[in-house]
């Protein structure tokens, strides 16, 4: 069974506080995402990252960082955080190729900004 | 206009009942599809994968229909544990590859 784990299930962080969250997976998929999903407005990706050191920009960067220093972790950095950042992130690995490419999901991360 | 579109309910049925969600995609050089079923609080979990010959699994039958852009997913004998969002997923591989969510159907079953 594929296992994709992140670092909390609930956090609360002040605004302008510097937020690591972090992913580990543990089938070798090439592939990590990061999305945050919001009340009527889905999932949205902010990164992904195909291999180690690359990353692309997903539909929503701004404000986001991230860092894949090695294939089975790929975390996620709030530089400065801010309240409208408040959300459930939900970090996801896959394969790539057609037929091979089914993302697996963590539990996902509740933050609150306050 | 989205990328992936689906109705967001909510749907309202008894159990035992059949239901059906439809989804419709844009980009006709998408190549994988998938339904996935996210529980309240929960993360989404893959609950079949679509393919142009269509796929049953005990109550649930996937259909992708290429022509038209649309896939759908067909509940028999609904269970109060079907209770769920069900996401509609799309992959398509021009220039790189992108995956994309659809924002969800709800369903409810009563008993």
């Amino acid at each position: 069974d594929v296992k994709v784990t992140q670092s909390s299930r609930y956090l609360v962080k002040r605004t302008g506080e510097k937020v690591f969250l972090e992913c580990v997976q543990d089938m070798d998929h090439e592939n990590m995402f990061w999305y945050r999903q919001d009340p009527g407005l889905g999932l949205r990706l902010i990164y992904f990252s195909y291999d180690v050191k690359m990353k692309e920009k997903g539909d929503i960067p701004e404000g986001y960082s991230v860092s894949r220093e090695k294939k089975e972790r790929f975390s996620l950095i709030l530089e400065s955080a801010s309240t409208n950042q408040t959300s459930m992130y939900l970090c996801a690995s896959s394969q790539t190729g057609v037929g091979t490419d089914t993302q697996y999901f963590g539990p996902g991360t509740r933050l609150t900004v306050l | 206009r989205k990328e992936v579109e689906q109705d967001p309910g909510p749907f309202n049925v008894p159990e035992g009942a059949t239901v059906a969600f439809n989804c419709t995609y844009s980009n006709s050089a998408s190549q994988s599809f998938f339904w996935y079923r996210q529980d309240c609080r929960k993360e989404p979990k893959l609950l079949m994968s679509v393919y142009s010959s269509g796929n049953e699994d005990g109550r649930f039958t996937a259909q992708l229909n290429r022509a038209s852009q649309y896939i759908s997913l067909l509940i028999r004998d609904s269970k109060l544990s079907d209770s769920a969002t069900y996401l509609c997923v799309v992959t398509h591989y021009t220039g790189g590859f992108k995956t994309i969510f659809g924002a969800g159907t709800r369903l409810f079953v009563k008993a």
